[in-house]
């Protein structure tokens, strides 16, 4: 088993729509989670962070933890054809080693 | 820019080569890592410091990578005798320990080393 999994995609929603990014992680001791936008042939940028159970809203995306079911989630809302990235989310467990899931590829549709 | 660099943004090199590569992380950031990513895969952990220590090394780390962080301010990555399995991208990220918070471990990456074996 992976310790962090995603859905590879592409998930493909037309523009305005809400894209639903989902990850679950088998550490349960994890304490960190990150999702990360990475378009093709750059690095990753840090997009969002959550730490505790619940939403947590920045603009358009809101990340959403549930540590009881290991599931961590990430709607875009008002999808743009710029947001068309792989999203990879991040796992830490209070150490020093993040483990990255492969990323979900999300293209909006114009 | 006060982002973190990486040089050189590509290298391409004969198998068998030796080559380095070069990471200035965030000024104010004290821990650093070196990653590896490949196509259609996220960022696999290579090594970590915090300041200058260099506090562990994955497994998947053949002999033949090593790297430094001498004062605990740039980073440099040598792969020596390339192969072509070596072929990736080559990500530098750093990050700032602040006590008690998960914040701590929000990585900010660098533009990465395209490498590539012949």
């Amino acid at each position: 088993q992976k310790e962090v999994e995603q859905n590879s995609g592409p998930l493909s929603v037309p523009e305005g729509a809400i894209a639903s990014l989902n990850c679950t992680y088998s550490d349960r001791g994890s304490q960190s989670f990150f999702w990360y936008r990475q378009y093709s042939g750059k690095s990753p940028e840090l997009i969002m962070s959550i730490y505790s159970n619940g939403d947590k809203e920045d603009g358009r995306f809101t990340a959403q933890l549930n540590k009881a079911s290991q599931y961590v989630s990430l709607l875009i809302r008002d999808s743009q054809p710029s947001d068309s990235a792989t999203y990879l989310c991040a796992v830490n467990g209070g150490g020093f080693k993040t483990i990255f899931g492969a990323g979900t590829r999300l293209f909006v549709k114009a | 820019d006060t982002g973190v660099s990486q040089d050189p943004r590509h290298k391409i090199t004969k198998r068998g080569q030796n080559v380095t590569f070069r990471c200035d992380p965030i000024s104010e950031h004290n821990r650093l890592y070196w990653y590896r990513q490949t196509l259609g895969q996220g960022p696999e952990f290579l090594t970590y410091f915090q300041n200058e220590a260099q506090l562990e090394k994955s497994r998947l780390l053949s002999d033949r990578f090593s790297a430094e962080r001498p004062k605990g301010s740039f980073s440099t990555l040598e792969i020596q005798r390339t192969e072509q399995g070596d072929s990736a991208m080559y990500l530098c990220a750093s990050s700032f320990t602040r006590t008690g918070t998960g914040s701590s471990y929000e990585q900010y990456f660098g533009p990465g080393t395209r490498l590539t074996v012949t």
